[in-house]
């Protein structure tokens, strides 16, 4: 059974670049959400998404986007890079019908932004 | 606002010592409370979580966790640390719906 898996496990870009970040989901789930971890600090609530729409969001700019595919998988889109955007990048994922009370965690995508 | 405080950046102790990391959080009402652990390399694990019932709660490794409603804590224990328990250590709060906030997290270094 796979767990939570992402795409890239590393990028650099360059700042005023757009990226896209791919998660899919553990097996059976159906709720994504992305948290984003600045080096040092727990990771940060950015938006959860449940049947392809935005559930829940955090604090975070209307420069951070993102998707819901029919399969569940989700993209993170993260548009005019800053360099205070580098970081890892998590994705989880949970049964809605569980109450989403437990998340699996992905092992990220490392963003460098120069 | 609501915040999650985690009270030690880093501890170092060795092999066979008690472990105990402290988490306070503030947040009006019902919350579901977490543990999570990153070992070095590795990716966000489940440590334990409580839900509700036995404020007492049992996890993964020999870890258990107390929650203390009238303290807003929720601290984390292990009797006897082994050099394996050596990665970071997040305290995590939901106050529903998958919505997580973490705390700033703890270092833990365990030397043989």
């Amino acid at each position: 059974d796979a767990g939570v898996t992402q795409s890239p496990t590393h990028l650099i870009k360059t700042r005023g670049q757009q990226v896209t970040l791919r998660c899919s989901p553990k097996s059976g789930h159906d709720t994504v959400s992305w948290y984003q971890q600045a080096l040092g600090q727990g990771p940060q609530f950015i938006f959860q998404y449940y049947e392809e729409e935005e559930r829940q969001r955090g604090n975070f700019p209307d420069r951070f986007s993102g998707h819901q595919f029919p399969n569940y998988s989700s993209e993170l889109n993260v548009n005019a890079l800053l360099l205070g955007d580098s970081a890892l990048y998590l994705c989880a994922s949970s049964l809605s019908a569980s109450g989403i009370r437990e998340q699996f965690f992905g092992p990220g995508t490392r963003l460098t932004v120069l | 606002a609501q915040s999650v405080s985690q009270h030690n950046h880093h501890v170092i102790l060795s092999e066979a010592a008690s472990l105990e990391l402290g988490c306070n959080y503030s947040y009006g009402g019902t919350v579901n409370l977490f543990w999570y652990v990153q070992y070095p390399g590795q990716h966000l694990q489940l440590l334990l979580k409580y839900f509700s019932g036995d404020p007492l709660v049992k996890g993964i490794k020999g870890f258990e966790a107390e929650f203390i409603k009238s303290k807003f804590s929720f601290n984390l224990r292990k009797p006897s640390v082994q050099w394996s328990d050596t990665a970071e250590y997040f305290c995590a709060v939901s106050p529903g719906w998958g919505k997580l906030q973490f705390g700033a997290g703890t270092q833990v270094v365990v030397t043989p």
